[in-house]
């Protein structure tokens, strides 16, 4: 079993606040990198997938970045909005398996 | 097209009844994988199908959890003689298989509530 940890485990921030959270990893046996946003009463989403080191990728006002060497990501939001409420997962691939952190749940208040 | 589907949406059983959930992944997708969340815990991996290979049960955490799939098609996770402690969202998840670009597709869940 390998642990994967994310911080903080909740955030409370204001609309139109930027923010970020952090997904630690073993940095052994990588193979990717997923994000996955878990909205309440809906099904996760995958955000991104990342599998190269110093990898950046954004999809709108969100992005994150790899570092496989060190066993970390960061996932950034940009002028936070009420629907980016959410829950957000990241998941270390490694073999077949994918071992998901707890999440972070993110509340942004209008 | 179609996402991956789960049935029932809600179950609620009494302790030592069996249970059986349904997961109907996206057509074409050769993995599949069954997650569940206990209250206040992280997703936790029971069993994952790739193709006609052996499943990979080291998730399964006794033996009154098995699970089955049919070719590449419809999965059900069979839970005997539950326990209180089964009580979860069981969440069932599909890709095109391991690999780079393997993102899963998650269903909505079934909610597990053991009286």
């Amino acid at each position: 079993i390998l642990n994967v940890e994310q911080s903080p485990q909740s955030l409370h921030v204001q609309e139109g606040d930027s923010t970020n959270f952090t997904c630690s990893f073993p940095s052994s046996n990588f193979y990717a990198l997923h994000w996955y946003r878990w909205e309440t009463a809906k099904s996760p989403e995958a955000l991104f997938v990342m599998t190269l080191n110093g990898d950046e990728k954004k999809k709108g006002r969100i992005s994150a970045t790899l570092n496989t060497k060190e066993g970390y990501s960061y996932l950034y939001i940009k002028g936070s909005q009420p629907e980016d409420s959410a829950t957000y997962l990241c998941a270390l691939l490694t073999g077949n398996q994918f071992y998901f952190g707890t999440g972070t749940s993110l509340t942004v208040i209008p | 097209g179609a996402g991956v589907s789960q049935s029932p949406s809600n179950k609620v059983t009494e302790k030592g009844k069996d249970v059986e959930l349904r997961c109907d992944p996206i057509s074409g997708h050769t993995a599949l994988y069954w997650y569940r969340q206990r209250l206040g815990q992280g997703l936790e991996f029971l069993i994952y199908f790739q193709g006609n290979s052996a499943p990979d049960k080291s998730g399964l955490p006794s033996d009154r959890f098995s699970a089955e799939r049919t070719g590449e098609s419809v999965s059900t996770l069979t839970i005997q003689r539950t326990q209180q402690e089964d009580s979860a969202v069981y969440l069932c998840a599909s890709s095109w298989g391991t690999g780079l670009a393997g993102e899963l597709f998650f269903g909505p869940g079934t909610r597990l509530t053991v009286l």
